[in-house]
């Protein structure tokens, strides 16, 4: 059974930068087959991608986030990461970490972290 | 960017009853990028449809996705008490870009 587990601070200070990682489980983050990605949920609001990355190391973010994140990953720890730097108050939310095959010819994510609520202080 | 636009935003139906979700893209888009998810409070979205059409493992049949374009329905045909959450739907293009829309919440009348 695949998981996914988000890990980090919960609390970040306005202007820091805010890392999370995501251990993965039950599957080979190596495995040339997956997408692995990193969304989020402010309070009560949608979903919003933030970006993915492949086990080569290749990335693509959200052109609105783009100046601020980066995703990296670590095949030898089965893990993710995400640095998001200059954080604000609106970069308060859950953080999900989720899984897309991208073999398929679809796009969807299909399996999802439980989620970590991080939030920006000032 | 394209954007997703869902609606009704809410949506207050009693169990045994049919629901119809709708999902418009601002540009067409192909089905086989169209996800649909469910919310329920404290959870992580769940995958329920993808291709628009095809049911992820362990959905049952009571749920229903269609559409093509720009215009998508996700369709639950005898609501069970566990159907009540907050649906997503969610869209790939190539850029590459994935964007949810900002949710329809279905309630219990």
């Amino acid at each position: 059974q695949v998981q996914l587990q988000e890990s980090g601070p919960g609390l970040v200070e306005s202007s820091q930068t805010l890392s999370l990682t995501c251990t993965v489980s039950g599957d080979s983050i190596g495995r040339n087959t997956y997408y692995w990605n990193w969304i989020r949920q402010p309070a009560g609001k949608g979903l919003e991608w933030i970006g993915r990355i492949y086990n080569s190391g290749s990335t693509n973010y959200n052109p609105s986030l783009k100046s601020r994140v980066t995703i990296s990953v670590d095949t030898s720890k089965n893990q993710f990461s995400l640095k998001l730097i200059s954080v604000t108050a609106a970069d308060t939310a859950v953080y999900y970490c989720a899984r897309l095959p991208y073999t398929t010819g679809y796009y969807y994510f299909d399996y999802w972290g439980q989620g970590t609520l991080v939030t920006v202080s000032s | 960017e394209i954007v997703l636009t869902q609606s009704p935003g809410t949506l207050s139906l009693s169990p045994g009853e049919r629901a119809t979700l709708s999902c418009r893209a601002s540009q067409s888009i192909s089905s086989r990028y169209l996800a649909w998810y469910q919310q329920k409070p404290g959870q992580a979205p769940r995958l329920l449809m993808y291709g628009a059409s095809s049911r992820a493992t362990g959905i049952p049949d009571r749920f229903t996705g269609s559409g093509s374009g720009t215009d998508f329905t996700l369709t639950i045909s005898t609501l069970e008490p566990e159907d009540f959450a907050v649906y997503y739907c969610q869209q790939y293009d190539s850029s590459p870009q994935y964007t949810f829309g900002q949710g329809t919440k279905l309630e219990i009348k």
